[in-house]
């Protein structure tokens, strides 16, 4: 059961533009969101988190938006760069439980 | 259609003892990837096989070691069994070599003692 959905596998975006990824989850019991990020032939490293307890999170140019009453949260990155060029995968897990991961979302970023 | 199966979901071993842990991809899946994830290190890519051959290779000692059957299920096996091997083991299937796209299993929890 695919308790985290990232719906979208792909995006492309223009560098300086606004890159959004989004994923859904149908667990509300999940309290603890993360997001990775994949380059190819390697493993996923961390990016960025939120807690159930708020509804946003910034580091630098990535900010996470929680959205509870939807089992939604997004990473926005503003500006977009060619090197964010990756997969991104959101994970959620539930007090001390294991995680549970999306499939990903490949984003690219033209110069 | 069935999704990553990892078996068992918990398990406790001692020091030195060695484990073996599967891995069955979705149906029509050929690539799994292992993945150790502790709160220390976060995720931590250990390989990747496809049609049976290991095609990818983390930076993890030659205790752990894998091996992929024709039928694209997957075994991760560690021998002499530290301490500091206690974490979650993740696996991954994609439908080839280095996709993009990878479904994870639930996990096996390994706590050594």
């Amino acid at each position: 059961d695919q308790q985290v959905k990232q719906n979208s596998p792909s995006l492309s975006v223009q560098e300086g533009r606004i890159s959004i990824l989004n994923c859904d989850y149908t667990n509300s019991m999940f309290d603890y969101f993360l997001w990775y990020k994949k380059y190819p032939a390697e493993g996923p490293t961390f990016l960025i988190s939120i807690s159930s307890i708020k509804d946003k999170n910034e580091d630098g140019r990535f900010t996470v938006f929680l959205n509870k009453s939807a089992k939604h949260l997004s990473l926005h990155i503003v500006p977009s760069q060619p090197g964010d060029s990756a997969v991104y995968f959101c994970a959620a897990s539930a007090s001390n439980n294991d995680m549970r991961f999306g499939a990903g979302t490949r984003l690219t970023v033209k110069p | 259609k069935a999704g990553v199966t990892q078996t068992p979901r918990y398990l406790i071993k001692t020091r030195g003892q060695q484990v073996t842990l599967s891995c069955s991809p979705i149906s029509g899946h050929r690539s799994v990837s292992w993945y150790q994830q502790t709160p220390g290190q976060g995720l931590q890519f250990l390989f990747e096989y496809f049609s049976e051959t290991q095609r990818n290779k983390g930076n993890f000692p030659g205790r752990f070691s894998g091996r992929q059957f024709s039928n694209s299920r997957s075994e991760m096996n560690v021998s002499t069994l530290e301490l500091g091997d206690s974490a979650l083991y993740l696996c991954a299937s994609s439908l080839a070599v280095g996709s993009d796209i990878q479904y994870f299993g639930a996990g096996t929890r390994l706590s050594v003692l």
